[in-house]
């Protein structure tokens, strides 16, 4: 079956300007991730969903970042006012169910460049 | 800080030869995950060990995971040019959904 698909591949946007990236998980997925990786931090875990509700957004850097589910299927996630350290490969993952016994299984990912 | 510390940092290596790759983290877990990564974009999953569980097999693959040394391994047999990636552990932390990644090992496999 499908794979978790993410959109845009590519973004490249000029500081200050807002982003929106897009997740569709696998069909059944109740659960859905967003991370980013980038060259100094490595893989970061951003927010989780279970459903439509975010019960863990610990690892959001800042207020600027925001992200919804809806449906409980596609995923949104939103940058205001981009900044140049916000530049990094955005990976969006579901799974079945809890992290405890279910894989997670991986986006290509959206590349953002802020300019 | 990252949960898992991944050892070696970088391993180059013969075609054919077996390439074994080790992770160590530091709080209880309920399961240990290993990604590929190519190029820097999706990340594949490879295979997962549940914290009762010592050793899986995955086709040339093979983990290990020794909860009272928090530590896991991996080991690639009969290694090709196409295993050339880097590779990730991924700690499932027991009381969190998230993922905690190690840095990765860069795997290179030589013709």
């Amino acid at each position: 079956g499908a794979g978790v698909s993410q959109s845009p591949s590519n973004k490249v946007t000029e500081k200050g300007k807002d982003v929106e990236l897009r997740c569709d998980p696998i069909s059944g997925h109740t659960a859905l991730y967003w991370y980013r990786q980038s060259l100094g931090q490595g893989l970061e875990f951003l927010i989780y969903f279970q459903g439509n509700s975010a019960p863990d957004k610990s690892g959001l850097p800042s207020d600027r970042f925001s992200a919804e589910r809806t449906g409980g299927s596609v995923s949104t996630l939103t940058i205001q006012r981009t900044q140049q350290e916000d530049s990094a490969v955005y990976l969006c993952a579901s799974s079945l169910g809890s992290t405890g016994f279910y894989e997670q299984y991986f986006g290509p990912g959206t590349r953002l460049t802020v300019t | 800080s990252q949960q898992g510390e991944e050892d070696p940092q970088a391993l180059s290596i013969q075609e054919g030869e077996n390439a074994t790759m080790n992770c160590s983290y530091k709080t209880s877990i309920n399961n240990l995950q290993w990604y590929r990564q190519n190029s820097g974009r999706g990340l594949v999953h490879l295979i997962l060990i549940r914290s009762n569980e010592r050793e899986k097999h995955s086709g040339r693959l093979r983990v290990t995971l020794d909860t009272s040394k928090k530590s896991s391994s991996l080991l690639i047999t009969a290694s090709r040019a196409a295993d050339t990636a880097s590779y990730f552990c991924a700690t499932g932390i027991q009381g969190a959904q998230k993922l905690v990644f190690g840095q990765g090992t860069r795997l290179t496999i030589n013709p």
